[in-house]
């Protein structure tokens, strides 16, 4: 119950083009979902995150959109630049309590 | 940059050392959580400590240890190595409850 799902596990998309990744959970206690881009070598950066209460959130070309009956999520990256070529990685976690359960991560190649 | 800093980058260890692991959290934040993270895997959950006390532990054998200081920098502590134990280290800062800031991470080699 504390897993959660994500997919593709590899994703390619041409520059322009739109990214989407897509998370499940099981836990319904989980009320905090923040998407994390890791680069080689370096540890995971916030991207953004959302909260149960609001169904879509923006930040600049990235956007979370949440599903709280499907118990689902996902990140779109507009515009896709060759720069955006990372893992990224889904989380969920109870407010409060930062213990964040990840992902597997989806490797994101974008093609100039 | 999140201002979380580890120590060191990189270090390689013979199975049944012990190895420290050090972190800097951002100025300000009062939580510091440690993951481990295996090559091509998500990060796992190690343990979390605030205000210097132990505040949730993941599935880590109690030869993973930790410590958190006055002034919120934190130890990771390893005992009695194994190879398995070769993975990035992270080390992630917060004020409780709010958004957490990863490290660059400490990678560790067991030889």
């Amino acid at each position: 119950q504390q897993q959660v799902k994500q997919s593709p596990q590899s994703l390619i998309v041409q520059k322009g083009g739109i990214s989407i990744i897509n998370c499940a959970y099981e836990n319904t206690a989980f009320d905090y979902f923040p998407w994390y881009q890791q680069f080689p070598g370096k540890g995971p950066a916030l991207l953004i995150a959302i909260r149960p209460d609001v169904s879509e959130k923006k930040e600049g070309r990235f956007t979370i959109s949440f599903n709280k009956s499907a118990k689902q999520f996902s990140l779109h990256i507009m515009d896709s630049q060759p720069g955006d070529s990372a893992t990224y990685f889904c989380a969920a976690s109870i407010a409060g309590f930062q213990k964040l359960v990840f992902g597997t991560g989806t490797r994101l190649l974008v093609s100039p | 940059e999140t201002g979380v800093t580890q120590s060191p980058t990189h270090l390689i260890k013979t199975r049944g050392q012990q190895v420290t692991l050090r972190c800097s959290s951002q100025s300000g934040h009062n939580t510091v959580s440690w993951y481990q993270q295996a090559l091509g895997q998500g990060p796992q959950f190690i343990f979390q400590y605030y205000r210097e006390e132990e505040n949730g532990r993941g599935n880590f054998p109690p030869r993973f240890s930790g410590l958190q200081f006055p002034n919120y920098s934190s130890e990771l502590n390893v005992n009695a190595l194994e190879l398995d134990d070769s993975a990035l280290y992270l080390c992630a800062s917060s004020l409780k409850g709010d958004d957490a800031f990863f490290g660059q991470g400490t990678r560790l080699t067991v030889v």
